[in-house]
């Protein structure tokens, strides 16, 4: 069945970069889109990033572009994000999360999220 | 970014009541909008994508429906077991953005 288990998250001072992965297991990445959603703590759900499942195109939420990259590694069947120039309103649980499809509507069908993982959360304080 | 405001923010409601909870988008999405459900400590478990189809294995009390710019959530009746935070999420123009939830608490 499918598995998803992120790692890599901690406590970052503002200003430095992490590396999220997550491992996923039951499926193969190059299948599906896949993104990274975050949740800081106490509030609600925002979407991060998607990368297509031919690995064609990445899209960004405007609060992190130019300072995340969304990557995958097929040999090893992860989904990683980059994160640079932490900031403290960086700090969330990051989970990752399979798209039902392929990243983009297709078909009749548009991108939602049929399995997540149990995130990893990332604190950005000096 | 399309945003999506979600009504109302909180309720509280008996066992075997009728829920209804509302996602209004900024922008005409047709129907690409998806429901989740969250227990607190766990990650969201999808819904309802399309707007109206319920993903495999979610009790049939749930239901979503809408299209354009007006959604609706609806449990037909509430079990004990529905405690948790529902999110909207809509995908237009290669973005995606969620609502901001709506706790939903047994009486």
């Amino acid at each position: 069945q499918v598995q998803l288990v992120e790692s890599g998250g901690g406590v970052v001072q503002p200003g430095r970069s992490l590396r999220l992965s997550c491992a996923a297991s039951g499926f193969t990445l190059s299948s599906y889109g896949m993104h990274w959603v975050r949740q800081a703590p106490g509030k609600g759900l925002e979407w991060v990033a998607v990368m297509w499942f031919d690995g064609t195109n990445k899209y960004y939420a405007d609060s992190v572009k130019g300072r995340f990259t969304i990557s995958r590694d097929n040999s090893r069947n992860t989904l990683d994000l980059q994160l640079n120039s932490l900031r403290a309103e960086d700090t969330a649980v990051y989970y990752c999360a399979k798209d039902r499809g392929p990243g983009y509507c297709s078909g009749g069908s548009c991108p939602s999220f049929d399995h997540w993982g149990q995130g990893t959360l990332v604190t950005v304080s000096s | 970014a399309i945003q999506l405001t979600q009504s109302p923010s909180s309720l509280s409601a008996s066992v075997g009541d009728r829920v209804t909870i509302t996602c209004r988008a900024s922008q005409d999405i047709a129907s690409a909008l998806a429901w989740y459900q969250q227990k607190p400590g766990n990650a969201p478990k999808l819904l309802i994508y399309g707007a109206s189809t319920l993903e495999s294995g979610v009790p049939s009390r749930f239901s979503g429906s809408g299209s354009g710019t007006d959604f609706t959530l609806t449990i037909s009746s509430l079990h004990p077991e529905d405690s948790a935070t529902y999110y909207c999420q809509q995908f237009k123009n290669y973005l995606l953005t969620f609502g901001g939830g709506t706790k939903v608490e047994i009486k």
